[in-house]
């Protein structure tokens, strides 16, 4: 089955500088890569997805990187904000559909 | 986008019990999977819930322990049986809105056995 590897398990920022968060997938086959949002207490919320068609997207301050040869994808948040702190996590999903997880970034944005 | 009723939000319960979970969807859905997550961890797929079959389990988890309904494409239950402590997580359905697309989750239930 899949597996989804993601660094670094915690990161800490000084508002307004970028965080970048990399995961690592193993399946070939998983062709849709979304990154969610989890405040504490709350239900993981969807900033930003790619597919394997595509190499990047971008989404105001967010963009996601995806190199399918490598079998990595990348979250990059600029310009970071105090709210932007909480768990983010990464994830891949294939033609089985359900959604592998990575184990999680804890990001803390210094005001 | 699809919107999850899941309830309850929250419980407490004595070790030995068994809860029911329901997820209710405004639409209707192929795919529904139903998620672990414990204390400061990431979301672990229990299994999927198939419409008139049964569900199909993930590598550790059994359907006597975690039996799946899914009577119809909007509704999903999941029961955790026989409750001990370390079934204490935030439980939580999901819904896939189209091949590779968003998945959308409910609220989560949070169980603590005691």
């Amino acid at each position: 089955g899949e597996n989804v590897e993601q660094h670094p398990s915690t990161l800490s920022v000084q508002e307004g500088d970028s965080a970048v968060i990399k995961c690592t997938y193993s399946d070939s086959a998983s062709n849709y890569f979304p990154w969610y949002k989890q405040e504490l207490g709350k239900r993981p919320q969807l900033i930003i997805d790619i597919r394997s068609n595509v190499g990047e997207k971008k989404d105001q301050r967010i963009a996601v990187t995806l190199n399918k040869t490598a079998k990595h994808f990348s979250l990059h948040i600029t310009e970071t904000q105090p709210e932007d702190s909480a768990v983010y996590f990464c994830a891949a999903s294939g033609s089985a559909r359900q959604l592998t997880f990575g184990s999680g970034t804890q990001l803390t944005v210094l005001p | 986008s699809a919107v999850i009723s899941q309830k309850p939000s929250r419980d407490i319960c004595q070790r030995g019990t068994s809860l029911t979970i329901q997820c209710q969807v405004d639409s209707q859905v192929t795919m529904m999977f139903w998620y672990r997550q414990q204390p400061g961890q990431s979301l672990t797929l229990i299994a999927t819930a198939n419409q008139g079959s049964e569900a199909t389990y993930e590598s550790g988890f059994v359907i006597d322990k975690f039996p799946i309904s899914r009577p119809n494409l909007t509704f999903s239950t999941l029961t955790v049986s026989n409750m001990s402590p370390e079934d204490s997580s935030i439980y939580l359905c999901s819904v896939e809105g189209g091949e590779n697309t968003e998945a959308f989750f409910g609220q989560g239930t949070r169980l603590t056995v005691v």
